[in-house]
């Protein structure tokens, strides 16, 4: 079954620090890739997208991810964390065969200062 | 872009009860999905409309049903109400699947 994998249920940072957030994809056929912020009460917001224009995707607020295909992977990076980026992350995939979001179970970032 | 805006934001309702959410999408999205997400959990897909016509689901029972409008809203309707239907429900729509879906702050739903 298609599915999306995240590494890691909690990540904590020190302000400052590279944030690194994992998410493997199964699938033959390279899917469309999000990623999604969730700040708490609030709904889902997208960092960025994969739809095979490149392989290096750069979002919102800094954040950036790379499509590896021979790893299966869309890993979100940010080089410097900010207090503000203290939330819960979400991969997701869509296609190649269905518009439904399948999403991993989540990241919360924790940063420290 | 107007966004997607969803109400109301918050409800309780009694076992047994029905409830129905409302969506507005963005104008020009003519597909509008639901999802479920419990506390801690990521997002589940409960369907799909695309031009007013049901095009997917998800693993949820028929009491979960719904309905897209002409004006670009859409209606979750919720029969029979369980403890478990407690949740947070996001209304996405989009363009297309490759420009990705633009999510609305959601309905917290809490079943007592």
């Amino acid at each position: 079954a298609q599915s999306v994998t995240q590494l890691g249920s909690h990540v904590s940072v020190s302000e400052g620090a590279l944030v690194l957030l994992r998410c493997n994809y199964s699938s033959s056929v390279p899917p469309y890739l999000f990623w999604y912020v969730q700040y708490p009460n609030q709904g889902l917001q997208l960092l960025l997208k994969y739809t095979s224009a490149a392989t290096l995707v750069k979002g919102i607020n800094g954040f950036e991810a790379e499509f590896k295909k021979s790893e299966t992977s869309f890993h979100l990076t940010k080089p410097s964390a900010h207090m503000s980026d203290a939330a819960e992350y979400f991969c997701a995939r869509a296609g190649p065969d269905t518009d439904k979001l399948i999403f991993g179970t989540g990241t919360r970032l924790q940063v420290f200062p | 872009e107007t966004g997607v805006t969803q109400s109301p934001t918050h409800l309780i309702k009694t076992r047994g009860q029905q409830v129905t959410l409302r969506c507005s999408s963005q104008s020009g999205h003519n597909t509008v999905s639901w999802y479920q997400q419990a506390l801690g959990q990521g997002p589940q897909f409960i369907f799909q409309y695309y031009r007013e016509e049901e095009n997917g689901r998800g693993n949820f029972p028929p009491r979960f049903s719904g309905l897209q409008f002409p004006n670009y809203s859409s209606e979750l309707n919720v029969n029979a109400l369980e403890l478990d239907d407690s949740a947070l429900y996001l209304c996405a729509s989009s363009l297309d699947r490759g420009n990705g879906y633009t999510f609305g702050s959601g309905t917290r739903l809490t079943v007592v």
